[in-house]
């Protein structure tokens, strides 16, 4: 069965900090990875994602993902935070053929100034 | 594009009555997701469509939930009758599959949901 964890539910951060969001996964056959992020009210967005190829992946928003097979994780990164980045992020996977998609509890980003 | 619409943005409703949320994909997506997000038990897939055909409703919680999608641009999410924990926010989203790659273009597109309250 596909599962993900996202073992923290916040992360604190001061502003121009590097940040890290952990995600870790479980999965059948290759994994497709994403990251969504959610501002108040509104619906969840698109960040980045990982299918295949470079293990780092660029997003949005000066976002990244590091896709680490052995320890079957996929963090996301910033080298700079920003307030504006403060908000929910949500990992996810899909996997096994299959299209149903298995989000994360979420990790609530605070970024302070 | 407009996104994905969802309608309506807040519902107010009292236990027992029937609440029907309503969602259009974004223009030539075949995939429709419904989830659901609580507090207690974060984001929840409900179901999904592929073309229309419902493929996965495994997450449907119970009969009192139902989901049609008549055509590639209209569906919906009923629950009859509404029960006081039942309330979220319910999100529709929609993707596209790629199927001449196989690098699949399955990002979803959230709407930006509807908040459902039953008293």
């Amino acid at each position: 069965a596909q599962s993900v964890a996202q073992p923290e539910d916040q992360v604190n951060v001061a502003e121009g900090n590097p940040l890290t969001v952990k995600c870790t996964y479980s999965v059948s056959g290759n994994p497709y990875l994403f990251w969504y992020v959610q501002y108040p009210n509104r619906g969840l967005q698109f960040l980045l994602k990982y299918i295949t190829g470079d293990n780092l992946v660029k997003g949005s928003y000066g976002f990244e993902a590091e896709f680490n097979k052995s320890q079957t994780s996929f963090h996301l990164k910033k080298p700079s935070a920003l307030v504006s980045d403060s908000a929910l992020y949500f990992c996810a996977v899909r996997g096994g053929g299959g299209f149903k998609t298995i989000f994360g509890a979420g990790t609530r980003l605070f970024v302070k100034a | 594009d407009a996104g994905v619409i969802q309608s309506p943005r807040h519902e107010v409703t009292e236990m027992g009555q029937e609440v029907t949320l309503r969602c259009k994909p974004i223009s030539g997506h075949d995939y429709l997701f419904w989830y659901r997000q609580t507090m207690m038990r974060g984001l929840e897939l409900l179901i999904y469509f592929n073309n229309n055909v419902p493929i996965d409703d495994s997450g449907m919680p119970e009969d009192r939930f139902s989901a049609k999608m008549p055509n590639a641009s209209f569906s919906t999410l009923k629950i009859q009758p509404s029960e006081p924990r039942d309330s979220a926010v319910y999100f529709c989203a929609s993707s596209l599959s790629n199927t001449a790659s196989p690098f699949f273009t399955d990002t979803q597109y959230f709407g930006p949901g509807t908040r459902l309250t039953v008293l």
